[in-house]
């Protein structure tokens, strides 16, 4: 089945203790990308990657950081979270490089609460 | 300003209605067009793309207008599982950007 998995699908932990969340699609997308999203706001790109080893700041990259260092993969890291960074977290994939008319297909989610 | 803005609703109508309801974006140069579809802060999911020409898909009508910058949405005949948050997104190259919602609840 082609999907977007996450993991973990939901996490509390507490100011400072770094973190990994892990972002695997099966579709041999070229183009990944990490959003938030919070209440009013709508999501939010952190960051993207159009492809291995090539990766860009989206709107609100401060706190975070990503590699992609497989084409199928692109875990999201957060060195020292903070409680601001309480959210929904999306990871995404689309088949093409550029996102003129391609669908992005969106993992479940992850539900981050940083005490 | 924010880049996609929309009406957040709630838009409360009954089953069989219709519904419309419209979003704008401020970058003149923004190429493509989508709505989206999310249910209770479940994962977004691509409900149709907006074509100039304006596009159908059932009971769900889209239109472009980019003299005035902004997308809207029809829905026909509104069903019980029409219930959700509908996202007005639009793209340049690698990013998009989304609008915060319009949440549309459709009662027996």
């Amino acid at each position: 089945e082609a999907q977007v998995t996450q993991n973990p699908r939901y996490l509390i932990t507490v100011t400072g203790k770094k973190l990994t969340v892990t972002c695997s699609q099966n579709m041999n997308h070229e183009y990944m990308s990490w959003y938030r999203q919070d209440p009013g706001l709508g999501l939010r790109q952190i960051y993207y990657s159009m492809n291995v080893e090539v990766t860009d700041k989206g709107d609100v990259p401060e706190g975070y950081k990503v590699s992609r260092k497989e084409k199928r993969n692109f875990p999201l890291i957060l060195e020292s979270p903070s409680p601001n960074q309480t959210s929904l977290y999306f990871c995404a994939s689309s088949l093409e490089r550029t996102l003129g008319t391609d669908t992005q297909y969106f993992g479940p989610g992850t539900r981050l609460t940083v005490l | 300003r924010k880049e996609v803005e929309q009406d957040p609703g709630p838009f409360n109508v009954p089953e069989g209605a219709t519904v419309a309801f419209n979003c704008t974006y401020s970058n003149s140069a923004s190429q493509s067009f989508f709505w989206y579809r999310q249910d209770c802060r479940k994962e977004p999911k691509l409900l149709m793309s907006v074509y100039s020409s304006g596009n159908e898909d059932g009971r769900f009508t889209a239109q472009l207008n980019r003299a005035s910058q902004y997308i809207s949405l029809l829905i026909r005949d509104s069903k019980l599982s029409d219930s959700a948050t509908y996202l007005c997104v639009v793209s340049n190259d690698y990013k998009l950007s989304f609008g915060a919602g319009t949440t549309v609840t459709v009662r027996a």
